[in-house]
């Protein structure tokens, strides 16, 4: 029963544009989303977050949107870098130490 | 100076073996978590310790057993393995929950290859 969904394995965007990263999720309980970015051989990395009470968090490039009717969260990055260029996954907590991890989406940017 | 550190990086044994992989934490936080990424990428929790107590323990077979000597330390001997426990093994480390927004710092990832 997977509880937080990344539709979309990879996605490649042209340097400069908009990466659009999207996540799903089925348990309205979910009251906090992160957003972690990993590179091959390491371990996932914070990049940002959203609380439940909010619809949006930006942070720079990056940009969280939350929709709770849809139970649905979107990463924007833009513009999008060779740098960001990584496995992008969504997580989500309804309590204060239990996450629940997408599956992840790989992102390729193009130069 | 390494955030969250694990031991050893790769790990290759034969089935029925009991191994060790060790996780430290130097940011001084007071939880830490192990995490299973398996052949389908998917990042699941295993275990969760505040404070050196044990606060998630998901269902995992009993042969996993983790260890928290200390609120800095916390590792997972396997015992037994099994071909299914072959998949990278993450460690993580955070605040507890009334003091932050949770973020995770995560180590680098062991690789467990059961033959």
């Amino acid at each position: 029963d997977q509880q937080v969904k990344q539709n979309s394995p990879s996605l490649s965007v042209q340097e400069g544009r908009i990466s659009i990263l999207n996540c799903d999720y089925t348990n309205s309980m979910f009251d906090y989303f992160l957003w972690y970015k990993k590179y091959p051989a390491e371990g996932p990395t914070f990049l940002i977050s959203i609380s439940s009470i909010k619809d949006k968090n930006e942070d720079g490039r990056f940009t969280v949107f939350l929709n709770k009717s849809a139970k649905h969260l979107s990463l924007h990055i833009v513009p999008s870098q060779p740098g960001d260029s990584a496995v992008y996954f969504c997580a989500a907590s309804e309590g204060t130490y239990k996450y629940i991890f997408g599956t992840g989406t790989r992102l390729k940017v193009l130069a | 100076d390494t955030a969250v550190s694990q031991t050893p990086k790769y790990l290759v044994t034969q089935m029925g073996n009991d191994k060790s992989i060790k996780c430290e934490q130097n940011l001084g936080h007071d939880t830490m978590y192990w995490y299973k990424q398996d052949s389908k990428k998917f990042l699941k929790i295993m275990f969760s310790y505040n404070n050196k107590e044990l606060i998630i323990n998901e269902t995992v077979p009993n042969r996993f057993s983790p260890k928290s000597p200390d609120k800095a330390h916390l590792n997972l001997h396997i015992n037994s393995l099994e071909l299914g426990d072959s998949a990278v093994y993450f460690c993580a480390s955070s605040l507890p929950g009334a003091y932050s927004y949770n973020e995770q710092f995560f180590g680098p990832g062991t690789r467990l290859t059961v033959l």
